[in-house]
């Protein structure tokens, strides 16, 4: 089944305790992305990637980094976790040429951050 | 700021009944809109979408128009099911310099769609 599948669903944690959330998918897809969920605020791209080691920011990077070794895995690293970071995050990933640009998203990773 | 919005943040309708739901967007330069449904406790899940190059495209008991004078984007959904209850998003896409699209997505904050029996 093609799915993009996220780690973990839920997630507490404390102020500067570093975290991964694992992205993995299993679509050949060149193109990965986060993105945070707010309240009123909707959806938030935090960094993407459109293939292997090369990754660029989104709309609000700022205390997170990304990497992509793997075309199938984008890891989501919080070096030291803020409060500000607690939300609903989700990766997504699609094919991404001149035609179409279908994301594909995961379930979400709710972080809380005390 | 460049922006993608909606006019109505909640859409109640009756099951049977067709729903529309509005986005409007501001950047000109948008050359690509999806739509998507989000239900409680998952990810976006696609639902349609449309290229700049075009005013209307249907799907299986959804159709969007595109309507790039006034930046307008609906979503018409016919026959509404309880099924059909989440929230909607719309997204743009802004092409980049060359034609090449690989601009982000941004997306709207979302309409809540309810369906009664």
């Amino acid at each position: 089944e093609a799915q993009v599948t996220q780690n973990p669903r839920y997630l507490i944690t404390v102020t500067g305790k570093k975290l991964t959330v694992t992205c993995s998918q299993n679509m050949n897809h060149e193109y990965m992305s986060w993105y945070r969920q707010d309240p009123g605020l909707g959806l938030r791209q935090i960094y993407y990637s459109m293939n292997v080691e090369v990754t660029d920011k989104g709309d609000v990077p700022e205390g997170y980094k990304v990497s992509r070794k793997e075309k199938r895995n984008f890891p989501l690293i919080l070096e030291s976790p803020s409060p500000n970071q607690t939300s609903l995050y989700f990766c997504a990933s699609s094919i991404r040429d001149r035609v179409t640009d279908t994301q594909y998203f995961g379930p979400g990773t709710r972080l809380t951050v005390l | 700021g460049e922006s993608v919005g909606l006019h109505l943040p909640t859409l109640s309708v009756q099951e049977g009944d067709n729903s529309i739901i509005n986005c409007a967007y501001s950047n000109s330069a948008s050359d690509y809109f999806i739509w998507y449904k989000q239900e409680s406790g998952k990810g976006p899940q696609f639902i349609i979408d449309i290229r700049s190059n075009m005013d209307k495209r249907q799907g299986q008991r959804v159709t969007v128009l595109l309507n790039k004078t006034v930046k307008h984007l609906s979503l018409q959904i016919a026959a509404t099911q309880p099924g059909d209850s989440a929230v909607y998003f719309c997204a743009e896409r802004k092409s980049s310099a060359g034609g090449t699209s690989y601009g982000k997505l941004t997306f709207g904050q979302g309409t809540i769609l309810t369906v009664h029996p």
